[in-house]
């Protein structure tokens, strides 16, 4: 059963910072992983979604990576902005499947 | 730009009524989702649907849930005695493979009184 961790729980930056988020994932035998926004009480908004035969895939200021062997990966945001305040969950498909498994989430605050 | 919508954005209702949670996905998608966020808590996936059947369904699925695909469009899911811990939010996605995104919608909430 695929477990995805993602550290830190929350994190609290002022305005400009370049900012890292981390993935963890149990299973690492994934064809993809998504990485998703959600603004409090509302859906979610794909973000990126990184292919196990890519190791990074880029979108505007946000990067993410993907290391299959170590079950690893990161989201990079560049300049941070307050509008990036928003929790962030990673996602990556159990083997074989389509359906995501979620992690917790990181709870981003940018402070102006 | 096209995005999956989801109605009703609220519904409250008492325990052991049935609820029918409406969903209408991106127009030629061909995987469908539903995914509960209860409060406080992680994603959970509940069901994919693929040529008019379940390909995957999770524990929690069990057999007060049903879905349906009614028409070309909509896509439902279905409560039939709901239970307080049946509150939460439920979210609908579509995928078109091969790109293999998932686009969710709103979602619903869902409380059960």
């Amino acid at each position: 059963k695929q477990e995805v961790t993602q550290i830190p729980a929350a994190l609290s930056v002022p305005e400009g910072e370049n900012l890292v988020l981390n993935c963890s994932f149990t299973d690492s035998a994934i064809y993809n992983l998504q990485w998703f926004r959600q603004d409090p009480g509302k859906g979610l908004t794909s973000l990126l979604l990184i292919q196990s035969s890519q190791r990074e895939q880029t979108s505007g200021r946000l990067n993410a990576s993907l290391d299959k062997s170590s079950g690893r990966s990161t989201l990079y945001i560049a300049a941070s902005q307050p509008g990036d305040s928003a929790t962030y969950l990673c996602a990556p498909p159990p083997p074989g499947r389509r359906a995501l498994t979620f992690g917790s989430g990181t709870r981003l605050q940018v402070q102006p | 730009e096209p995005e999956v919508t989801q109605t009703p954005s609220h519904q409250v209702t008492q325990m052991g009524q049935e609820v029918i949670l409406r969903c209408v996905p991106i127009s030629n998608h061909l995987y469908f989702y539903w995914y509960r966020q209860i409060l406080g808590q992680k994603v959970e996936f509940l069901v994919s649907f693929y040529n008019n059947e379940i390909s995957e369904k999770s524990e929690i699925f069990d057999d007060q849930f049903s879905v349906e695909r009614p028409d070309g469009s909509n896509f439902t899911l279905k409560i039939r005695s709901t239970k307080l811990e049946d509150s939460a939010m439920y979210f609908c996605a579509s995928e078109l493979p091969p790109m293999d995104t998932q686009y969710f919608g709103p979602g619903t909430r869902l409380t059960v009184l």
